[in-house]
C-alpha cells in the first residue's frame, strides 16, 4: 500500500509570497495518477493539476506542479488572498493528510 | 455542464440502515468511474472506492470493503452508497466525485477525479 505523506502539515505564508507544498510516496509511483487538490472550508475539493504538472480547466497559472517518482511539489508561485486553503495530493486510490496554507 | 447532485443531510441513530446518492447530469453515466471520498469531522480526504455503472464493478478501499456497498442505476443516472448498520464512527462527511480518464499518448492515461459532488453530511447519533 502506497502512504502519501505532506509537508508541511501547515504553511504560514503572506500574500504575494510563494508556496512550496510537497508531497513524498512511500514507493516510486506513476506521475500519471498524481493529482492536486484545494479545499476550502466549507466546499468539495478541487483539481487543480493532474498528471503531477497539468493544469486543470481554468486553474491559474500561478499554480504549477512538478517531480516524479517518488516526490512531488505544488508550487503557488504568487499567493492570492483566495489561496489559503488546503492542499491534497492524491495517487490513484490514496490521499496525502494536506497541507493547510493559512495567512501569516 | 458536468453537474454531481448529492442528497441531502441525514440523522440516524447507531444500528440503522442508510443509502445517500449522487445524481449526475452533462456527460453519459457510464463512461467514467464514480468515486466515493470520505472526509470525517476536521481531518483528511479518504478515498472508499470506486464503482463503474457501466457494469457496476466495484473497487473498494481495504478500510472500506464490507463496511459499505456501492452501487448505480444507469437509467437515472445516480450512484449510490449504503450502510446496512451505521456507526458513530460512520459520521462524516461524503463526497462523490467522477473519476476522469484522459488519454496521455500511445500506451497510458491519466487518471484524477474532476467534478465533485458538494457532499453529503452524514450524523449518527444516539
Amino acid at each position: 500500500e502506497i502512504v502519501l505523506t505532506q509537508s508541511p502539515g501547515t504553511l504560514s505564508l503572506s500574500p504575494g509570497e510563494r508556496a512550496t507544498l510537497s508531497c513524498r510516496a512511500s514507493q516510486s509511483v506513476s506521475s500519471n495518477y498524481l493529482a492536486w487538490y484545494q479545499q476550502k472550508p466549507g466546499q468539495a475539493p478541487r483539481l487543480l493539476i493532474y498528471g503531477a504538472s497539468s493544469r486543470a480547466t481554468d486553474i491559474p497559472d500561478r499554480f504549477s506542479g512538478s517531480g516524479s517518482g517518488t516526490d512531488f511539489t505544488l508550487t503557488i508561485s504568487r499567493l492570492e488572498p483566495e489561496d489559503f486553503a488546503v492542499y491534497y495530493c492524491q495517487q490513484y486510490d490514496t490521499f496525502g493528510q494536506g497541507t493547510k496554507v493559512e495567512i501569516k | 455542464e458536468v453537474q454531481l447532485v448529492q442528497s441531502g443531510a441525514e440523522v440516524k441513530k447507531p444500528g440503522e440502515s442508510l443509502r445517500i446518492s449522487c445524481q449526475v447530469s452533462g456527460y453519459s453515466f457510464t463512461d467514467n468511474w464514480i468515486a466515493w471520498v470520505r472526509q470525517m469531522p476536521g481531518k483528511g480526504l479518504e478515498w472508499m472506492g470506486i464503482i463503474y455503472p457501466g457494469d457496476s464493478d466495484t473497487r473498494y478501499s481495504p478500510s472500506f470493503q464490507g463496511q459499505v456497498t456501492m452501487s448505480a442505476d444507469k437509467s437515472i443516472s445516480t450512484a449510490y452508497l449504503q450502510w446496512s448498520s451505521l456507526k458513530a464512527s460512520d459520521t462524516a462527511m461524503y463526497y462523490c466525485a467522477r473519476r476522469y480518464r484522459k488519454f496521455g499518448g500511445v500506451g497510458y492515461f491519466y487518471y484524477y477525479m474532476d467534478v465533485w459532488g458538494k457532499g453529503t453530511t452524514v450524523t449518527v447519533s444516539s
